[in-house]
């Protein structure tokens, strides 16, 4: 059975502060790497995306790829309270079919 | 209207009932999808439909009935649910299947089965 997993969290920083939100697969022939925020309430929205080994920067958000030791994790900088949400890790595996993490709840403290 | 819309956001029925659920993408994308979400529990791929033509069933019980007229719209038809039925149900397109799909969520409808 192909997972990801992820710490359900919560994970509470500052404002301010870089939020770390790690994500690990088991599917050594993934290929491509997704991170969704969802609010509460709501639906989830795709904040990040990357496909290789490495570093992807997008505003305050950075998503690194380390496919030798299968983990993929998200950067936020500067983390505001509207940062606040559960963030998926969603992986594409070597057959092509998208599997999500369950989520780790992020919490910012003003 | 713009994105993907869901339709009803609330629904509560008895385990007799029919009901359905009705989803419509305006991004001109090719597939459409089906999740449901639990408390604590990953997303889980229900149904997808490529080019209006059904490419998964991830062995979901045949009290849920998909649809999909065209490549704009899914449906999905309820009938006899169970409690542990009782999740959200996400809608979702992307523009491709099986390709680097990046999927684009409806706002969900919150199933309650009595």
């Amino acid at each position: 059975q192909k997972e990801v997993e992820q710490n359900s969290g919560p994970l509470s920083v500052p404002e301010g502060a870089i939020a770390s939100l790690n994500c690990t697969y088991s599917d050594r022939g993934s290929q491509s790497f997704f991170w969704y925020r969802q609010y509460s309430g709501k639906s989830p929205e795709l904040i990040m995306f990357i496909y290789s080994n490495g570093d992807k920067e997008d505003g305050r958000f950075t998503a690194q790829l380390n496919k030798a030791s299968q983990y993929v994790s998200l950067l936020i900088r500067d983390s505001q309270p509207s940062d606040s949400a559960t963030y998926l890790c969603a992986v594409m595996d070597s057959s092509y079919k998208l599997i999500f993490g369950s989520g780790t709840r992020l919490l910012v403290r003003p | 209207e713009t994105g993907v819309t869901q339709t009803p956001r609330h629904l509560v029925m008895g385990m007799t009932n029919k009901k359905s659920l009705k989803c419509e993408q305006h991004l001109g994308h090719n597939a459409m999808y089906w999740y449901k979400q639990s408390a604590k529990k990953p997303l889980e791929l229900m149904f997808v439909y490529n080019f209006k033509e059904q490419t998964e069933n991830n062995s979901v019980p045949s009290r849920f009935s998909p649809e999909c007229p065209n490549s704009s719209h899914l449906f999905l038809h309820l009938h006899t649910l169970q409690p542990e039925d009782s999740a959200l149900y996400l809608c979702a397109s992307s523009q491709d299947y099986r390709g680097n799909e990046k999927l684009f969520f409806g706002s969900g409808t919150q199933l309650s089965v009595l």
